[in-house]
C-alpha cells in the first residue's frame, strides 16, 4: 500500500499563510472524500486537525482549513505561529481497500 | 476523560512475540472501531490494522498479514495487538486509535514502543 504525497518540508514566517498538498492516484483519495488531517509534534501523539476534506472537530482553531479539487488534497494554515510548528500528516480511506492510507508527512517550519 | 493508554511494548529478539494492550476509557468502547497505527524511528505514519465494533471484520496493511492479529473484549474496554514472527522493520512506536463515526481517527493514545533486535 503506497503512501500519499506531500512535500517533505513547507516553511512560512509568522502570520503568513501556508498549504501543504496531498497527492495520490484517485483510487486512493480522488474518489472518496474521506481525507483526514493530522498534527504531530515532537514525541507525542498525532492531533486530529480536520475530517471529511474539510470539517473541523470542535476545539481545533480555525486557522486550519482543509480543501480538495481533483486528486489533491490541501491543508492550509493561516496566521502561521510558532505553536504550530510540527509535522503534518493527510490519510485518506479508499472505500474499495478496507484500509487507511498516510500521507509521507511534512515538516512546518515557522521562520 | 476520553482516552486510550496503550502498554506491552519492549525489547524482543527478531522471530519473537509481543501483545500489545490498549485500554480505553470516557467513551462508549463497545461502538466504535478502532486502529492500530505505528511510526518507525524517524519516520510517517503507517496504518496497520483495524476491527470492527463487534469484532469483525478486521483489516490488516500487507506487511503484517499472518504475523499480527488484531482482538478486542468489549467487557473490558481493551484491544490488543498479537505480534509474531517479529522482524527488525517492525520496530517502532505503535499508537492505538478510536475509529470516529466515518473515515477518520479522533483520539490517539500516547503510544508504546516495540524494539525488535536482529
Amino acid at each position: 500500500q503506497s503512501a500519499l504525497t506531500q512535500p517533505a518540508s513547507v516553511s512560512g514566517s509568522p502570520e503568513q499563510s501556508i498549504t501543504i498538498s496531498c497527492t495520490g492516484p484517485s483510487r486512493d483519495i480522488g474518489d472518496y472524500h474521506y481525507v483526514s488531517w493530522y498534527q504531530q509534534h515532537p514525541g507525542k501523539a498525532p492531533k486530529l486537525l480536520i475530517y471529511d476534506v474539510s470539517s473541523r472537530p470542535s476545539g481545533v482553531s480555525n486557522r486550519f482549513s482543509g480543501s480538495m479539487y481533483g486528486n489533491t488534497a490541501s491543508l492550509t494554515i493561516s496566521g502561521l505561529q510558532a505553536e504550530d510548528e510540527a509535522d503534518y500528516y493527510c490519510s485518506s480511506y479508499p472505500l474499495t481497500r478496507n484500509l487507511y492510507v498516510f500521507g509521507t508527512g511534512t515538516k512546518v517550519t515557522v521562520l | 476523560e476520553v482516552q486510550v493508554v496503550e502498554s506491552g511494548g519492549g525489547l524482543v529478539q527478531s522471530g519473537g512475540s509481543l501483545r500489545l494492550s490498549c485500554v480505553a476509557s470516557g467513551f462508549s468502547f463497545s461502538t466504535h472501531s478502532m486502529n492500530w497505527v505505528r511510526q518507525a524511528p524517524g519516520k510517517g505514519l503507517e496504518w496497520v490494522s483495524y476491527i470492527s465494533s463487534s469484532g469483525s471484520p478486521k483489516y490488516y496493511v500487507d506487511s503484517v498479514k499472518g504475523r499480527f492479529t488484531i482482538s478486542r473484549d468489549n467487557a473490558k474496554n481493551s484491544l490488543y495487538l498479537q505480534m509474531n514472527s517479529l522482524r527488525a522493520e517492525d520496530t517502532a512506536v505503535y499508537y492505538c486509535a478510536r475509529d470516529a463515526y466515518g473515515y477518520y481517527m479522533d483520539v490517539w493514545g500516547k503510544g508504546t514502543t516495540v524494539t525488535v533486535s536482529s
